[in-house]
């Protein structure tokens, strides 16, 4: 099984900051990572698919990159309504696994 | 619009069964894998179970297999997820979620979107 490790656990911010989120593979990947925001009592939400690749309707201030093993969501300019846990998901093998998820908060 | 609509869930003893059920609309079901993603209070997600669109694949977690099977009605555009020998530890929200493009063959897919999710209480 493909364990993936996020960090950091828990990012205090502020609106207008910059956010990076990481997530680390132990094993290659390849590009078949994906990212999702979950905020309280909702479903996640699809931002990105095979680490670059914006689903439909997410804002251009979410962007993916990295190959491999190591992986990177970034938020450019942080908004209210980006306060959520973010989760990775792989999908290059059986059993799809999920990162522990980086909470993102309220300095 | 794409639309998962899960229903079900319920309070059932530890040793009982349980089969939660997707309704999808909006979208060509029969020509897409679906998946089911469980998250226990407080705690973060866990992949389930996935079946291929036409229902000949299918891949389990771990924690799940031999228990939980998946399966699909396309004429009713409906997924499920037949849980038997149910413990503690599977009390959850389920949630069904569309998988990527996938008539046949294994799809590894990403979810999206994903139902509002069914509750799932194992207790006695």
């Amino acid at each position: 099984e493909i364990v993936l490790t996020q960090s950091p656990a828990t990012l205090s911010l502020s609106p207008g900051e910059r956010v990076t989120v990481s997530c680390r593979a132990s094993q290659s990947v390849s590009s078949h990572l994906a990212w999702y925001q979950q905020k309280p009592g909702q479903a996640p939400r699809l931002l990105i698919y095979d680490a670059s690749n914006r689903a439909t309707g997410i804002p251009a201030r979410f962007s993916g990159s990295g190959s491999g093993t190591d992986f990177t969501l970034t938020i450019s300019s942080l908004e209210s309504e980006d306060f959520a846990v973010y989760y990775c998901q792989q999908r290059n093998n059986w059993p799809l696994t999920f990162g522990g998820g980086t909470k993102v908060e309220f300095k | 619009e794409v639309q998962l609509v899960e229903s079900g869930g319920a309070l059932v003893q530890p040793g009982g069964s349980l089969r939660v059920s997707c309704a999808a609309s909006g979208f060509t079901f029969s020509n897409y894998g679906m998946n089911w993603v469980r998250q226990a209070p407080g705690k973060g997600l866990e992949w389930v179970s996935a079946i291929s669109g036409s229902g000949e694949n299918t891949n389990y977690a771990d924690s799940v297999k031999g228990r939980f099977t998946i399966s699909r009605d396309n004429s009713k555009n409906t997924l499920y997820l037949q849980m038997n020998s149910l413990r503690a530890g599977d009390t959850a929200v389920y949630y069904c979620a569309k998988g990527r493009y996938c008539s046949g063959g294994s799809c590894p897919s990403w979810f999206d979107p994903w139902g509002q999710g069914t509750l799932v209480a194992v207790s006695s």
